[in-house]
């Protein structure tokens, strides 16, 4: 069955560094998105992606955060400067239509310190 | 805009008993409906979804939900808990135009005693 991968699976960085997390969406979807969980917190939505521009972003998605498709196989969401509380799980997901439900990677559990 | 309130942050059942998680959703439009369940140190995997077709959706694992507009609820339930069972559990709503944003609920960690 076809998977979303992401890289890596953990990542710890130090404040203000920037971080690259990576994903490889499923080859034939055309949505994608960002989430993320804060430990023992609720799944948050981050940005969506489609046709090449950002489809809808949340309040957490300032400016310090960018998302990319470079390649037309990879995803990645950049976090320009960390903060100690952007530490989280992220989890990219794809989907072949916006309605259709997604599937998930098994994310990248950043740790900032 | 689109809401999802789980109740209940955690459900105990025994084995071999019902499972019923509640969720109840707003949308401003025809909504999109779906269960996720996260194992442990995993990613989310849905479970199944309400796209507007029939309003009892079988999903996987022997999970189903019951789309009740009336109640604007989306209520998962399993005749008989496995202990394979355990896990968290998220209800997620997408609006039904240019759905770009699925929201979900806080989810729910279902206990399975045996």
């Amino acid at each position: 069955e076809p998977e979303v991968t992401q890289t890596p699976s953990h990542q710890v960085t130090q404040m203000g560094q920037e971080v690259i997390l990576r994903c490889v969406p499923i080859s034939n979807h055309l949505y994608f998105y960002w989430y993320r969980q804060i430990l023992g917190q609720k799944v948050e939505f981050l940005v969506s992606f489609y046709n090449n521009e950002i489809s809808e972003k949340s309040e957490i998605f300032d400016d310090q955060f960018s998302v990319e498709r470079p390649d037309g196989s990879n995803f990645t969401l950049k976090i320009r400067s960390t903060k100690l509380e952007d530490s989280a799980m992220y989890f990219c997901a794809s989907s072949s239509s916006e309605n259709y439900g997604y599937t998930f990677g098994s994310g990248t559990r950043l740790t900032v310190v | 805009a689109q809401s999802v309130t789980q109740l209940g942050s955690h459900v105990s059942v025994s084995e071999g008993a019902l499972v019923l998680l509640r969720c109840n959703y707003s949308s401003s439009v025809p909504p999109y409906l779906f269960w996720y369940v996260q194992y442990p140190n995993q990613g989310l995997q849905l479970l199944l979804k309400y796209t507007s077709a029939a309003t009892l959706v079988k999903g996987i694992n022997g999970f189903e939900a019951e789309f009740k507009k009336s109640e604007t609820s989306f209520h998962l339930t399993k005749p008989s808990a496995h202990m394979s069972d355990a896990a968290e559990y998220f209800c997620a709503v997408t609006e039904g135009t240019g759905g770009f944003k699925t929201i979900f609920g806080a989810g729910t960690r279902l206990f399975v005693k045996a």
